[in-house]
């Protein structure tokens, strides 16, 4: 049982545009939600994460939304840059110090 | 900066054969996990210690045994390896209060 989602395996979107990951969830005792960027060889590395008494948390170029009664959240790369093609795993737990459960993960390719 | 180091980048076995993986972190974290990654399935996590010598079961424990004698080494024991085995294998700690978990550069283990 897949608690935690993401339904597009891949994402193709050009230099300077606006990227947007999509996350969803089922189990609503979750409450606190990460994103992570991965590179082929390397271990992922934290991005940006929020918690449910937030929607919406941004840290520069990267915004994450919370739509908690839709039990959906979304990554917003702006503007996308070649370095950002990885593969992002959303996360999720109950609390911040909890072990996490983990998307299927979104290879993202910027297009020069 | 948190350093998680996992012993080995790329590890191959045969099939039967007892396979040790190691993660050893350089602060006094206590939470340390172990994940597998494949391909359309995420990040799943087989093991997780919240101290010396203490282990939880992750989703995914079945052929899999741990190991924490020392608060900074973790390890991971294929106790009889198979083919199904093969993948990416990621360490974790999780740092101070609301801090995310960070990650080691993964193994790549391949079972022939």
């Amino acid at each position: 049982d897949q608690q935690v989602k993401q339904n597009s395996p891949s994402l193709s979107v050009q230099e300077g545009r606006i990227s947007i990951l999509n996350c969803d969830y089922t189990n609503s005792m979750f409450d606190y939600f990460l994103w992570y960027k991965k590179y082929p060889a390397e271990g992922p590395t934290f991005l940006i994460s929020i918690s449910s008494i937030k929607d919406k948390n941004e840290d520069g170029r990267f915004t994450v939304f919370l739509n908690k009664s839709a039990k959906h959240l979304s990554l917003h790369i702006v503007p996308s840059q070649p370095g950002d093609s990885a593969v992002y795993f959303c996360a999720a737990s109950a609390f911040p110090n909890e072990k996490l459960t983990f998307g299927t993960g979104t290879r993202l390719t910027i297009i020069p | 900066d948190v350093k998680v180091t996992q012993s080995s980048r790329y590890l191959v076995k045969r099939t039967g054969e007892k396979v040790f993986l190691e993660c050893v972190q350089d602060m006094d974290h206590e939470n340390m996990f172990w994940y597998r990654q494949d391909p359309g399935l995420g990040l799943r996590l087989i093991y997780f210690s919240y101290d010396v010598k203490m282990k939880e079961k992750g989703d995914i424990p079945e052929g899999y045994s741990v190991s924490r004698e020392k608060k900074e080494r973790f390890s991971l024991i294929l106790e009889s390896a198979s083919t199904n085995q093969t993948s990416m294998y990621l360490c974790a700690i999780l740092g101070d209060s609301n801090q995310p978990q960070h990650f080691g550069d993964g193994t790549r283990l391949s079972i022939l």
